[in-house]
């Protein structure tokens, strides 16, 4: 029983160069959330996806960063031209359709995003 | 606005102590979840309870327990016979409601760094 797989766990990126993170939510889950941790700070919420849908993308940055999560295969987190201050964890979360009374959200192990 | 403070940044205890995490939340939903994880020094998030709004009562887990207050806000987070194992930063977060399409954003707090010394 699978829990939420990201990858890479750590990435390394040159100033200007693009990082690509991969979430794979858990099985049976539809809704699929990024959040980024910076150093010393709580997480912050980006982007809550289903299925081909963005539906809250509140917390995203308006520049270089954008997410999506296909009909197949995983939801991707791209940031373009990765600048110091990108460097965070970013955590990928998922939870089961809703049943009316909210769900448990399940964290993946993060993906350390290192800019130099 | 909703907002979670745990004000305490870092605590220190000595295996066997027992420790209460607090956190302290403000919505202005009358339907929320408030949550625990636990990330460990190797950095994943683990879960550890979720309570909503309509549900006042404690829990217990071992010996972890949970005491949710609504007239105080608070969601406190008790270790009893500390481990060095529970070493961690623990995050309380908060979750107003349901979102357009049945998910939920949760809004955290800073976190707190517990160290637990033989």
């Amino acid at each position: 029983n699978a829990g939420v797989m990201q990858n890479p766990r750590h990435l390394v990126r040159r100033r200007g160069q693009e990082a690509r993170l991969r979430c794979s939510p858990m099985k049976g889950h539809s809704h699929v959330y990024w959040y980024r941790q910076l150093p010393e700070e709580g997480l912050k919420f980006m982007v809550y996806l289903q299925k081909e849908n963005i539906i809250d993308e509140s917390g995203m940055p308006k520049e270089r960063f954008s997410a999506e999560f296909p009909k197949e295969g995983p939801s991707i987190l791209r940031i373009q031209q990765v600048v110091r201050g990108d460097s965070a964890a970013y955590f990928c979360a998922s939870s089961p359709p809703d049943r009316g009374f909210g769900n448990t959200i399940y964290f993946g192990e993060g993906s350390w995003l290192t800019v130099v | 606005a909703q907002k979670v403070t745990q004000a305490q940044t870092e605590i220190s205890v000595v295996e066997k102590e027992d420790v209460t995490l607090d956190c302290v939340y403000e919505t202005r939903d009358t339907t929320y979840y408030l949550f625990w994880y636990k990330q460990p020094p190797s950095g994943e998030l683990v879960f550890l309870i979720r309570r909503n709004s309509f549900d006042e009562q404690n829990e217990i887990i071992g010996r972890y327990s949970w005491n949710f207050q609504k007239s105080t806000s608070s969601f406190n987070f008790t270790i009893t016979a500390s481990q060095v194992v529970d070493s961690a930063v623990y995050f309380c977060a908060l979750s107003e409601g349901v979102l357009t399409g049945g998910g939920n954003k949760l809004t955290f707090g800073t976190g707190t760094q517990l160290k637990v010394e033989l």
